[in-house]
C-alpha cells in the first residue's frame, strides 16, 4: 500500500494564479519531505524540501507547507507560469535519506 | 553541468531474456539508485548503492540485481525478464554530504517486455 499519496492526477490553472498541489502520507515516522518536478522526456529534478521540525519552507515562487497532525503537505506556486507545466512528485523519508517514498504524481497544466 | 546518462532510452525484450540497463554519472557522487516508475504508483526504489561494490535492497528488489564495479557506473540487471517488468526505469545519483534528498536523475529507460 502506498505510504505517500497524491490523489489528484491532474490540475489546470490559469497563468498568474496560484497552483496548489497536495500530498498525503500515512507513516507518522516520516520526517523529511521533498517535491520534485518532471518534464516530459526528462528525469525528475529536485524542487524544494522541508523537515518535520518546520511547517513552511519558501523558495521564490514555491512554498511547501507541512501539517503533521493531518499528515498532509502541499506545494504552492505563486504566480503560476506556463513553464511550470510538469508532473510534480512529492516524496517522504523516515530517517533514511537514501530511501524516499514517492507519490504517483500530479500533472500541472498552466494555461497562458 | 551535472549529468546522469542512461545507456538506452527505449528497449524491447522478450520474456526470459537477460537485460542490462547501464547508468553513468559524471559528478563523482557516492550514492546511486535505480527506480521504476509506473502509472498510479509513482517511483519505487529497486536498489541503491552507497559505494563501489556496496548495494542495498530497496522496496521492490525481486527479479532484479545490480552491479557497481566503478564509482561512476551502476548497472541494473534483469536475469530473466518478465512482462510485469515492463516499465520506465530511472537511474539517479546523489552526494553523500549533499542537500538531503537531492537526487540527480537520468532521462529514463523505457523497457517493454513482450
Amino acid at each position: 500500500d502506498q505510504q505517500v499519496k497524491q490523489n489528484s492526477p491532474s490540475l489546470s490553472v490559469q497563468e498568474g494564479r496560484i497552483s496548489i498541489l497536495n500530498c498525503d502520507y500515512t507513516n507518522s515516522m516520516f520526517d523529511y519531505f521533498l517535491w520534485y518536478k518532471k518534464y516530459p522526456a526528462e528525469g525528475p529534478t529536485f524542487l524544494i524540501s522541508i523537515s518535520s521540525i518546520k511547517d513552511k519552507n519558501e523558495d521564490g515562487r514555491f512554498t511547501v507547507f507541512l501539517n503533521k497532525s493531518a499528515k498532509h503537505l502541499s506545494l504552492h506556486i505563486v504566480p503560476s507560469q506556463p513553464g511550470d507545466s510538469a508532473v510534480y512528485f512529492c516524496a517522504a523519508s523516515a530517517g533514511n535519506f537514501n530511501k524516499f517514498y514517492f507519490g504517483s504524481g500530479t500533472k500541472l497544466n498552466v494555461k497562458p | 553541468d551535472v549529468k546522469v546518462t542512461q545507456s538506452s532510452r527505449y528497449l524491447v525484450k522478450r520474456t526470459g531474456e537477460k537485460v542490462f540497463l547501464e547508468c553513468v554519472q559524471d559528478m563523482d557522487h557516492e550514492n546511486m539508485f535505480w527506480y521504476r516508475q509506473d502509472p498510479g504508483l509513482g517511483l519505487r526504489l529497486i536498489y541503491f548503492s552507497y559505494d563501489v561494490k556496496m548495494k542495498e535492497k530497496g522496496d521492490i528488489p525481486e527479479g532484479y540485481s545490480v552491479s557497481r564495479e566503478k564509482k561512476e557506473r551502476f548497472s541494473l540487471i534483469l536475469e530473466s525478464a518478465s512482462t510485469n517488468q515492463t516499465s520506465m526505469y530511472l537511474c539517479a545519483s546523489s552526494l553523500r554530504q549533499g542537500r538531503v534528498g537531492e537526487l540527480f536523475f537520468g532521462e529514463g529507460s523505457r523497457l517493454t517486455v513482450l
